[in-house]
């Protein structure tokens, strides 16, 4: 039992290029949440899912899109990536509890 | 709107003191509360929650917080601090909106002593 994992740990993206941040969890959890961090700031939520074909927008959705597949994936797409979004990316899934997975640095130079 | 205030950006404590660290809240409603903890380069760890009942509630690691509704605060203690807990923790709060999204504090960086 993994939990929750993501993929890369760190990534270097230059301005306009695009990523996908891959998500997995093996509690088979129909919530699932993307969120970032930064630093001071908490963290927010980008996107959440509530079961596989769901998804809907958190509080700072723009310049991200989701897809929900299959319960245990949740990618998060960056398009055009810009300066600001240059965090800590959080990916989570729901049972009692959120369980979060280690993180994905992410750098837009 | 939804906030979690953790007033201590930083705290240092010395090995074998006690430590509390400050959570309060705004919300409507009787809130879902958490405590995380987050070591340098590592993901959330849940230390404790509260859904209702008995408003000491106790977690992992020997830390325990106090849910205060009066002062709509959720207060995180540990009667001695080992160098092992040096980490950022965030307090914060379960809404029912956003499918159960998590509102998180800003977070307090604890640095220990020795």
């Amino acid at each position: 039992n993994a939990g929750v994992t993501q993929t890369p740990k760190f990534r270097i993206l230059k301005i306009g290029q695009s990523m996908t941040l891959q998500c997995t969890q093996d509690m088979n959890h129909n919530y699932m949440y993307w969120y970032r961090q930064d630093p001071g700031m908490g963290l927010k939520l980008i996107y959440y899912s509530v079961g596989a074909g769901i998804t809907d927008k958190g509080e700072v959705p723009n310049g991200y899109n989701v897809s929900r597949s299959t319960t245990e994936d949740f990618p998060l797409r960056l398009e055009l990536a810009a300066p600001s979004q240059t965090s800590v990316y959080f990916c989570a899934s729901r049972g009692e509890t959120q369980y979060f997975g280690p993180g994905t640095r992410l750098l837009v130079l | 709107a939804q906030s979690v205030t953790q007033p201590d950006i930083h705290i240092t404590v010395s090995e074998g003191a006690s430590l509390e660290l400050r959570c309060n809240y705004s919300y409507g409603a009787t809130p879902y509360l958490f405590w995380y903890v987050q070591s340098p380069g590592q993901g959330l760890q849940l230390l404790l929650k509260y859904f209702s009942g008995d408003t000491l509630v106790q977690g992992i690691k020997g830390f325990e917080a106090e849910f205060k509704r009066s002062q709509s605060s959720f207060n995180l203690r540990k009667p001695s601090v080992h160098w092992s807990d040096a980490a950022e923790y965030f307090c914060a709060v379960g809404l029912m909106e956003y499918g159960n999204k998590l509102v998180f504090g800003a977070g307090t960086i604890l640095r220990v002593k020795s």
